[in-house]
């Protein structure tokens, strides 16, 4: 079946620092990849997304690559701030079907 | 503001309890979803309706019930047969099953049993 694999975390920058979260995903077909965003002690926010290879998703800063040669969906941001602290999850919707296979989540902190 | 309610935010429940979640949602989205969230377990699905009246097991339904009888409202109940009910649990909901990669979540529901 569908999967994603996230790089474990926590991840700890400092203020400035840049930021790369690892995906990778296995799936059949041709999924659609996500980004999503979870603060502390809210429900989840959606990031960013790329629907097919090669697309780039941008937001806030953040931006990842959908590269189908090495089934990644890598996140970075250049230059990360404390209120980018937060788990970050990784998805992917495979065509056809009708819901999400999330990875488990990476934590990232920022210190000033 | 359009969004999605959940309540209560943190609830107690006596072991051999059913407790039910609400969830409820005024975006006028079709598919609505619950999840668990344990610590780096990540999200896992438990339930799912595409439209009213109608609704599909996830990955870890045992244990739990779900109804859609209004297009805004889906709410969950956790029965005595779930074995381990402590978690976190959201709800979101997208346009329909084509966008069901654009989730709405709501701020979620921390469940304890004692």
């Amino acid at each position: 079946g569908d999967s994603v694999t996230q790089m474990e975390g926590p991840v700890t920058l400092s203020e400035e620092a840049f930021l790369t979260i690892n995906c990778t995903y296995t799936a059949t077909g041709y999924p659609s990849l996500f980004w999503y965003v979870q603060y502390p002690g809210e429900g989840l926010q959606l990031l960013l997304k790329a629907t097919k290879a090669d697309d780039k998703g941008s937001n806030k800063g953040f931006e990842a690559t959908y590269r189908k040669e090495t089934t990644s969906f890598h996140l970075e941001k250049g230059s990360v701030q404390v209120s980018d602290s937060a788990v970050y999850f990784c998805a992917l919707r495979n065509s056809g079907y009708s819901t999400l296979t999330f990875g488990k989540g990476t934590m990232l902190l920022v210190s000033p | 503001d359009g969004g999605i309610t959940q309540s209560p935010k943190y609830l107690f429940r006596k072991e051999g309890q059913n407790v039910t979640l609400s969830c409820e949602q005024n975006l006028n989205h079709d598919a609505m979803y619950w999840y668990r969230q344990d610590p780096g377990q990540g999200l896992r699905l438990i339930y799912y309706s595409q439209i009213v009246n109608d609704f599909q097991k996830g990955d870890i339904a045992e244990g739990y019930s779900v109804s859609r009888e209004k297009k805004e409202s889906f709410p969950l109940t956790v029965t005595s047969a779930q074995k381990n009910p402590t978690a976190f649990y959201l709800c979101a909901s997208s346009r329909d099953v084509l966008q069901a990669g654009e989730l709405f979540f709501g701020e979620g529901s921390r469940l304890t049993v004692l």
